[in-house]
């Protein structure tokens, strides 16, 4: 079975201090990766996707950067973290478009970030 | 996509069916209902998705109008564990989307017991 692995867990960074957030997936191969960050209140916005290695689509511009340097390894990052930085980042996966074309998105646990 | 509409909350006794609404006039022919969940700090967790038959799987059931411009999710016997946020989502699906999903406010349902 497929699982998601993300760390840490929870993170407190003063403002204007480098980040770096992983998420990894066993058990499939050529998945669709996302990165999301669920702010104050519920609704998620999604940051980047990627369908493949060195591949990555931005959906908003910000100050974070994502990259993908192996099949099943997704990288969030950021040179100098703001304050509003702040908030839970959830990795997402889904099978490649061939074995799902209806695209099922499965999350990870999550990092919790207080940029302070 | 487009847009859903829930009840911000509900409550729903243990052990009894949880019936959770949601409004989705102006889905298109090709828009998928999909429901996630999210319990308190951990990642959304996908429950089901449907067209325009009803579906069910082992963690609940899915009623979708013969408009399809509502849905329910019935959650047959609610625990305490059910507790969480439910979101209710409609998006394209196909080949190479770009996969967002547009997260609403949900509902937050309590299962008391």
């Amino acid at each position: 079975s497929q699982t998601i692995h993300q760390w840490p867990a929870t993170l407190v960074q003063p403002v204007g201090s480098p980040l770096s957030l992983e998420c990894t997936v066993e058990g499939t191969s050529n998945p669709n990766l996302y990165w999301y960050r669920q702010a104050a209140g519920r609704g998620l916005q999604l940051l980047f996707y990627s369908v493949g290695i060195g591949q990555i689509s931005s959906e908003v511009p910000q100050n974070l950067s994502a990259s993908r340097p192996q099949d099943r390894q997704f990288i969030l990052s950021s040179k100098k973290l703001l304050l509003s930085d702040s908030g839970f980042y959830l990795c997402a996966w889904s099978a490649e478009v061939n074995r799902n074309p209806q695209e099922t998105q499965y999350f990870g646990p999550g990092t919790r970030l207080l940029v302070l | 996509d487009a847009k859903t509409t829930q009840p911000p909350s509900m409550d729903c006794a243990e052990g009894r069916a949880a019936n959770l609404p949601c409004n989705h006039s102006t889905i298109s022919g090709n828009e998928y209902v999909y429901w996630y969940r999210q319990i308190h700090s951990q990642g959304p967790q996908y429950i089901i998705h449907g067209l325009k038959n009803n579906e069910t799987n082992e963690m609940a059931s899915l009623i979708i109008t013969e408009d399809r411009k509502s849905s329910t999710l019935i959650l047959p016997h609610a625990t305490l564990r059910d507790t969480a946020v439910y979101y209710c989502i409609v998006r394209v699906v196909g080949y190479n989307q770009g996969g967002k999903l547009i997260f609403g406010q949900g509902t937050e349902l309590s299962v008391k017991p």
